[in-house]
């Protein structure tokens, strides 16, 4: 079945900092990824469309240059949180589309301190 | 903004008991579907249901969709200490670009 490995599952950085997050399709190709931020106790909220070879597309509310989405090959899409802050502590979900329906990565818990 | 909302938010029941969820939704819908999470972990998908489809089983799944109602309910039978999780309904509605919208979730307890 289709398969989403997501990196690092966890990471704690300091403030100021940035962090990447990866996510990939290893057995199948994914011209579309989409990247979750989720609170506890709460929905997924989705932030952005990232699009192989294009810009990602973000939901409104999403700062664009805080969230730095590149979608660099059909089987890697990256989030970096730039100049993380407490408040974006969170749970990151990326997920992609296969024939087998959408499949999920394992998530990052970001801690921000 | 969430598209589904499930209820209830929380659901404690005793081990071999059912557990029945519900999802609303707000606009119309290429499919449904239900997931699983399990604490700090990724999702599992469990079952997808199409707009066109009233009914699906799944093991110890049931699940039933009215498009009428714009609703949704998850049956989960005799269920197990290993169901204890967080189950959200997500749709990707017409016009969405292929993009899936999840409800709030439901926090299901199984009790020993």
């Amino acid at each position: 079945g289709a398969v989403v490995s997501q990196h690092p599952s966890r990471v704690i950085c300091k403030s100021g900092t940035s962090v990447k997050i990866e996510c990939r399709s290893l057995d199948f190709q994914a011209t579309t990824m989409f990247w979750y931020r989720q609170f506890p106790k709460q929905s997924l909220m989705l932030m952005a469309t990232s699009n192989e070879g294009s810009k990602a597309t973000y939901e409104q509310g999403v700062e664009k240059d805080k969230f730095l989405i590149n979608h660099a090959s059909l089987t890697l899409s990256t989030l970096t949180v730039t100049s993380a802050h407490p408040e974006d502590s969170s749970f990151y979900i990326c997920s992609a589309q296969s024939r087998a329906g959408y499949t999920f990565g394992s998530g990052t818990r970001l801690t921000v301190v | 903004s969430q598209q589904g909302e499930e209820d209830p938010q929380a659901l404690s029941i005793q081990e071999g008991e059912n557990a029945t969820m519900n999802c609303s939704y707000k606009t119309s819908i290429n499919n449904l579907q239900w997931y699983r999470q399990n604490s700090g972990r990724g999702l599992v998908h469990l079952i997808l249901i199409r707009s066109n489809e009233r009914e699906k089983h799944s093991g110890r799944l049931r699940v039933t969709l009215d498009t009428s109602k714009k609703s949704s309910s998850l049956l989960i039978t005799a269920s197990r200490a290993a169901d204890t999780a967080s189950y959200f309904c997500a749709t990707d509605p017409p016009n969405r670009d292929d993009k899936i919208i999840f409800g709030k979730g439901t926090r299901l307890h199984i009790l020993p």
